[in-house]
Parts: C-alpha cells; structure tokens; sequence
C-alpha cells in the first residue's frame, strides 16, 4: 500500500497562475482533507470531503477549490495563485467514525 | 467560538525525564481526541485516540488523559529520549462536526541527552 500520496512535491507558480494539487489514498477511505501549513499556524483545515462527489468547506476555503469525483482522489485547484497562498499543503484521509488520520508527504508551493 | 490551544513555547527537558504537553480547547464537545507526532519536512503522523468517556489510555511510553470537565488533554512522554524530539499536535473530532478533525497548532519538544 502506498497511503496518502501527493503530487507534486514542490511548485513554484506567480501570482495570477492556476494549478492542481492532486491527492490519492489506496486505503478505500471515505474521508479525504486537505489541510495547509504555515510557521506558527498549525494546520489549517481548508476544504474537506465526506464522501464521493461530496465537499465541504474548512476554515481557510477562500481562494481553492476541490472535487472527489473518484473515492480515492482529492484535487485541489488555485484559480489564481496569490504570495499569501504560499505554504506547505497535506491531503490526509480516514474512515469514520473515529479512523486515525492518514497524511501525505505534502506539497511545498511558493507563489512569487 | 472554537477554540484548540496547545502550549505555544517549546519544551526542552533532559533525557529520561517525563514529558507533558497540554491541550485546551474551548466551545467544543468533543467525541474524541488524538494526539498526532511530526518530524519536519513530513506529515503528521498519529499515536493515539481518546474518546470521550475514557479517561486514560497508554500506549508503551505514552499516556494521555482526557478530562471533558476540564475540557483538557494531557499527553505523557515517560523516560523520554531524544528520538521523540518532534512536535506534537492534539485534534479533536465531535458528533456533530460533520467528519472534521480540527488540529491544535502543535508543541514543539526536544529532548536533550
């Protein structure tokens, strides 16, 4: 099994570019996240999904968007990058009701 | 509104002593709360769960608690060693947060041979 894997690990974007952070998990989860990460912050939930086709919005949802059209892939989008989105972002992902959470390598994005 | 407050500065201790980090939290009702280790450059990895109606669970060197009372976690590193040196985050998960798993924004440890 390979877990939670992400793709890419580095991007460099700047500002106005779009880009696509693809998450996938081989665990047959039905709960996927995907959280960023900067110093001093913590993880902050940005949007989530309970299931396939389904997706909720986190703490920190403005400026991305998701979609889980297969159960086993979770795909960020930023429509027009922006320096404040420079962060590291983790995909994770779990079953309910109580599952330890799964996370991915992450991904390091610098926007200039 | 909801709160996760973890002890902000680092913790240094000496080797073999014992660790405690603390989680608060604040306008929630959590159903269970985990604890979760991270090395730089990687992804949180978990330890343990703790549910609501538990009061204490150990696994090896590590011991948490969980007082609902309180609305406190405490997390024990026994005879700790510089390999546990990490941050350590603490989330919690409730009925009614619909599947979200909320995370404190971590302590830093490091433990000194």
């Amino acid at each position: 099994n390979a877990g939670v894997t992400q793709t890419p690990k580095f991007r460099v974007l700047k500002t106005g570019q779009s880009m696509t952070l693809l998450c996938a998990q081989d665990m047959n989860h039905e709960y996927m996240y995907w959280y960023r990460q900067d110093p001093g912050m913590g993880l902050r939930l940005i949007h989530y999904s309970v299931g396939e086709g389904t997706t909720a919005k986190g703490e920190v949802p403005d400026g991305y968007n998701v979609s889980r059209l297969k159960k086993q892939n979770f795909l960020l989008g930023l429509e027009s990058a922006a320096p404040s989105q420079t962060s590291v972002y983790f995909c994770a992902s779990r079953n309910p009701p109580a599952g330890e959470q799964f996370f991915g390598p992450g991904t390091r994005l610098t926007v200039l | 509104s909801q709160k996760i407050e973890q002890n902000s500065e680092a913790l240094n201790i000496q080797e073999g002593k014992t660790a405690t980090l603390t989680c608060n939290y604040t306008n929630y009702s959590p159903a269970y709360l985990q604890w979760y280790r991270q090395d730089p450059g990687r992804g949180p990895v978990f330890l343990l769960l703790i549910r609501e109606n538990e009061k204490e669970k150990r696994k090896e060197r590590l011991k948490v608690t969980f007082d609902t009372t309180l609305k406190q976690s405490l997390f024990h590193i026994t005879a700790s060693q510089p390999a546990d040196s990490a941050t350590y985050l603490c989330a919690l998960d409730s009925y009614n947060q619909g599947g979200k798993l909320i995370f404190g924004q971590g302590t830093e440890l490091s433990v000194k041979p």
